[in-house]
C-alpha cells in the first residue's frame, strides 16, 4: 500500500543545532507539504513543493528550508533551530494542486531545548 | 480575526445524542470545504468535504451557508469512537494553486 513516512517521530535537540524532518511518500504525488501544529493555531504551512526542483514559502516559513530533488522526498531543515520551533511537524501530500485532500505522516514532535 | 474559526469545546456528548458544531471563514471567495478529523496525537485525516448542497455520509451530515460564511458538522448517534478533534478546512482556489487553511479543530468527546 502507498504511504507517507515522516522520521523521526521524536526529537530532542539543542538551540542553534541544524535539525532535519524526511518525509517519503509513495502516492508518487507531485504536491508535498509541510505543517506545524501548536496548541491554538491549528496546522500553519511552512513550506510546499509542487514538484521536483519546485518549493515555495507557506506562511510560517522564516528558519526553515526545503528542497524536493525527487518525487518522493520532501527534507524539512530547521537551520538553527530555536525554542519557538518546538512543535509537532506534519508532512503531507495530495494528489493535484487543487484538491483538498491531503494525505498526512504521522507527525514528528520536536523538541528544542 | 482569524481566517478559519472553531469552538475549541470540548463538546461532551453523551453517546447516542446528536452534537452539532460550526465553523466560520472570512474570506468569501473560499470555494471548497472539508472537515478532516484527528484522533490525539495522530495526523489528520479527511472525514468529508461539504458541498454546497449539503451531504451526509452514515451518521455525519455536513452543511455550508455562504451567506453567513460558516459550515458545520453534526453527528447523530454518537459513538465513542467518534471522540475526537474536528478540523475544517477551507479552500481558495488560486491560478498558483490551492490554499488549504485550517482551523484550530473542535474536540469532542463522547462519553457512556
Amino acid at each position: 500500500d502507498a504511504e507517507i513516512t515522516q522520521s523521526p517521530r521524536h526529537k530532542i535537540t539543542e538551540t542553534g543545532r541544524q535539525v532535519t524532518l524526511a518525509c517519503h511518500q509513495t502516492w508518487n504525488h507531485n504536491n508535498m507539504f509541510w505543517y506545524r501544529q501548536d496548541l491554538g493555531h491549528g496546522l500553519r504551512l511552512i513550506h510546499y513543493s509542487y514538484g521536483v526542483h519546485d518549493t515555495n514559502k507557506g506562511e510560517v516559513s522564516d528558519g526553515y528550508s526545503v528542497s524536493r530533488s525527487n518525487t518522493e522526498d520532501l527534507p524539512l531543515t530547521l537551520e538553527s533551530a530555536a525554542s519557538s520551533q518546538t512543535s509537532v511537524y506534519f508532512c503531507a501530500s495530495s494528489e493535484s494542486q487543487n484538491t483538498g485532500e491531503l494525505f498526512f505522516g504521522e507527525g514528528s514532535r520536536l523538541t528544542v531545548l | 480575526r482569524k481566517e478559519v474559526e472553531q469552538d475549541p469545546g470540548p463538546f461532551n456528548v453523551p453517546e447516542g445524542a446528536t452534537v452539532a458544531f460550526n465553523c466560520t471563514y472570512s474570506n468569501s471567495a473560499s470555494q471548497s470545504f472539508f472537515w478532516y478529523r484527528q484522533d490525539c496525537r495522530k495526523e489528520p485525516k479527511l472525514l468529508m468535504s461539504v458541498y454546497s448542497s449539503g451531504n451526509e455520509d452514515g451518521r455525519f451530515t455536513a452543511q455550508l451557508n455562504r451567506a453567513s460564511q460558516y459550515i458545520s458538522l453534526l453527528i447523530r448517534d454518537s459513538k465513542l469512537s467518534d471522540s475526537a478533534t474536528y478540523l475544517c478546512v477551507v479552500n481558495l482556489i488560486k491560478a498558483a494553486g490551492n490554499k488549504l487553511t485550517f482551523g484550530g479543530g473542535t474536540r469532542v468527546l463522547v462519553k457512556p
